[in-house]
């Protein structure tokens, strides 16, 4: 089955403590990107690649870090997690290597940081 | 500025009417896209519509219709007789594809709460 996985889907943490959202899709697309959604700020995104070892800044990258060493994976990573990084955190791909294509996204991951 | 704004927060109609949600866009590229995705209350993100900006030919799919406007900047979503299944967030997206630093980005409006009541 085609999807896109994330893990952990929820989890809490404390201020300061290194944690890392895997994101991993299986459709050999080129295309992978992270967002948080926060009420009443909609989608925001906060990275995307658009090849191996190629990652570009979206709007809010301020406190995360990814990397892109396969295909497949595009893990998220928050060094020293704050509390307004609490928020519902979305992975995607999509088959269009500049993602002009359909997103495919993951369940969400539900992260608060205390 | 926001590239994209859905002015509406939150809409309520009675199952059975038709609604419709407006999203507006900004951008200085020639080419671009135009995306709908729905979050129903399970939260998974479900992509509905792409419309590249040289094609502003309507499209029906069922009971949901887009209207694309580019003298108004405009992607509007209708739902013809609404159902109480159609109750999710709904955000508008815009992809430029010109080339150049934004190749790439994506950006989603802040969504519109459709509650359709029984």
């Amino acid at each position: 089955e085609a999807q896109v996985t994330q893990n952990p889907r929820y989890l809490i943490t404390v201020t300061g403590k290194k944690l890392t959202v895997t994101c991993s899709q299986n459709m050999n697309h080129e295309y992978m990107s992270w967002y948080r959604q926060d009420p009443g700020l909609g989608l925001r995104q906060i990275y995307y690649s658009m090849n191996v070892e190629v990652t570009d800044k979206g709007d809010v990258p301020e406190g995360y870090k990814v990397s892109r060493k396969e295909k497949r994976n595009f893990p998220l990573i928050l060094e020293s997690p704050s509390p307004n990084q609490t928020s519902l955190y979305f992975c995607a791909s999509s088959l269009s290597p500049t993602g002009i294509g359909e997103l495919f996204f993951g369940e969400g991951s539900r992260l608060t940081v205390l | 500025a926001q590239k994209v704004t859905q002015a509406q927060t939150e809409i309520s109609v009675v199952e059975k009417e038709d609604v419709t949600l407006d999203c507006v866009y900004e951008t200085r590229d020639t080419t671009y896209y135009l995306f709908w995705y729905k979050q129903p209350p399970s939260g998974e993100l479900v992509f509905l519509i792409r419309r590249n900006s040289f094609d502003e030919q309507n499209e029906i799919s069922g009971r949901y219709s887009w209207n694309f406007q580019k003298s108004t900047s405009s992607f509007n979503f209708t739902i013809t007789a609404s159902q109480v299944v159609d109750s999710a967030v709904y955000f508008c997206a815009l992809s430029e594809a010109d080339r150049g630093s934004t190749l790439g980005r994506l950006y989603f409006g802040r969504g519109t709460q459709l509650t359709v009541w029984p």
